[in-house]
């Protein structure tokens, strides 16, 4: 079964940081494009961003509320896609998911539709 | 606030149909095609249930169907069952300064 498993969440106080990890198992990230949604309790999934495979540069975009304060970069060499998170700020606050987008043969979602998801972990941005 | 608006709640009743609404702009329902929705349980991830307007994606029962008209996107759920009470969650591409928008998301009761 392909899953994603995500960690690195926890408790910070608000200006700090906090780096999020996003393992795979029964598929390789060499050729995916990865994606990081959160989603604040309660409320609707908010995008916080996407890396592109190293064929496509491994090139990134951001939402604009993370912009400048999140960095995501991977790892394919150990099938891992990190969420660097810093100036935290109370509004962080969500479970974080990464998730990869549906691929159909060679034709794949990655910006438009996530099938493939983490379990999520949570981050608590407080003083 | 969400970037696409979605009624907080919908329900029916075993066996009934019921349609949830997404309302976005000209810059992202609107004008793309790519208009997804999903479905979460408590406590669990987001699954995907349609994507691109109106495709479900293999093991996606046939019980949902979705549609677009305009800078509305719609999901509706035939012959209601209990397992699909859950909370739905539209979402398009965008372009602008967001890749993706979602919505806020429909709490789906089945009376």
């Amino acid at each position: 079964e392909v899953q994603l498993v995500e960690s690195g969440g926890g408790l910070v106080q608000p200006g700090g940081s906090l780096r999020l990890s996003c393992g795979t198992s029964g598929i390789t990230f060499t050729n995916a494009w990865v994606t990081w949604v959160r989603q604040p309790p309660g409320k609707g999934p908010e995008w916080v961003g996407r890396i592109k495979d190293y064929t496509q540069g491994a090139t990134t975009d951001y939402g604009a509320s993370v912009k400048g304060r999140f960095t995501i970069s991977r790892d394919d060499s150990k099938n891992m896609v990190y969420l660097q998170m810093d100036s935290l700020k109370t509004e962080d606050t969500a479970v974080y998911y990464c998730a990869t987008g549906l691929c159909i043969g060679t034709s794949c979602h990655w910006d438009d539709a996530f099938d493939i998801w983490g379990q999520g972990t949570m981050v608590t941005v407080s003083s | 606030q969400s970037a696409l608006t979605q009624p907080p709640s919908a329900s029916g009743s075993p066996g009934q149909s019921v349609t949830i609404s997404c309302t976005g702009t000209s810059s992202d329902v609107g004008r793309w095609n790519y208009v997804s929705w999903y479905q979460q349980h408590p406590g669990k991830a987001p699954k995907l249930m349609i994507y691109e307007v109106t495709t479900r994606p293999s093991g996606v029962p046939d019980r949902f169907s979705g549609s677009k008209s305009g800078n509305t996107a719609s999901l509706t759920v035939s012959g209601l069952q209990a397992e699909d009470e859950a909370d739905y969650y539209c979402s398009s591409y965008a372009d602008i300064k967001t890749l993706v928008v979602f919505g806020g998301g429909t709490k789906l009761t089945v009376l």
